[in-house]
């Protein structure tokens, strides 16, 4: 089955303190995972991309296959990074390339 | 570069009525996903078009179907609504199936009563 887990429903913390948001996947294969913000009143941003391996806002994601995780960090969170955070996987329904199945997603708050 | 746009982007209905949702894609963007956002929920994948033709579909009956134009602007209908189809409808496109990221509109919000 192809599934994606984030066992956080709310992650709360203070300005300048690191951010860890948990993704589990289950996929049979290659994954490709990624990483969409949904800042309030906003739609639906891609934010990373595991095939990129870039680093956007100061957020970085690693794919550890041996744990099926893809764990998105951040060393000192800011306010601004205050939103809804889902993790997604590129599944294949029915022969489908591109489909993306998402987390139920975290809440992301930051407080000052 | 013009983003997805959907229209409308509130709608209320009553149950068994039927519902048109439309969505223009982004610039130079072939493909079109269409997703089932319920309250607290992650997005769930409808289907997809590529070139017009629907090549993939999620978990949803029938009565979900859609059309993407040759301008691939595309349409999401959902017929004799149930309470239960009360949900932002997102659609979101890609420049090439199986590549890429989406970009995902803002949505239409559908409640029916």
């Amino acid at each position: 089955a192809q599934r994606v887990t984030q066992p956080e429903k709310l992650l709360s913390v203070f300005k300048g303190a690191p951010v860890e948001l948990k993704c589990n996947y289950s996929y049979s294969g290659s994954p490709e995972l990624f990483w969409y913000v949904q800042y309030s009143r906003q739609r639906l941003q891609l934010l990373l991309r595991h095939i990129s391996r870039e680093s956007i806002k100061g957020f970085t994601a690693d794919l550890n296959k041996g744990e099926t995780s893809f764990h998105l960090k951040k060393p000192f969170a800011q306010e601004e990074d205050s939103a809804m955070y889902y993790c997604a996987l590129r599944g294949n329904y029915g022969g489908s390339q591109g489909n993306l199945i998402f987390g139920k997603g975290t809440k992301l708050s930051v407080k000052p | 570069e013009t983003g997805v746009t959907q229209s409308p982007t509130h709608l209320i209905k009553t149950r068994g009525q039927q519902v048109t949702l439309r969505c223009s894609s982004q610039s130079g963007h072939n493909t079109v996903s269409w997703y089932q956002q319920a309250l607290g929920q992650g997005p769930q994948f409808i289907f997809q078009y590529y070139r017009e033709e629907e090549n993939g579909r999620g978990n949803f009956p029938p009565r979900f179907s859609g059309l993407q134009f040759p301008n691939y602007s595309s349409e999401l209908n959902v017929n004799a609504l149930e309470l239960d189809d009360s949900a932002l409808y997102l659609c979101a496109s890609l420049k090439n199936r199986g590549a890429g990221g989406y970009t995902f509109g803002s949505g239409t919000r559908l409640t029916v009563v």
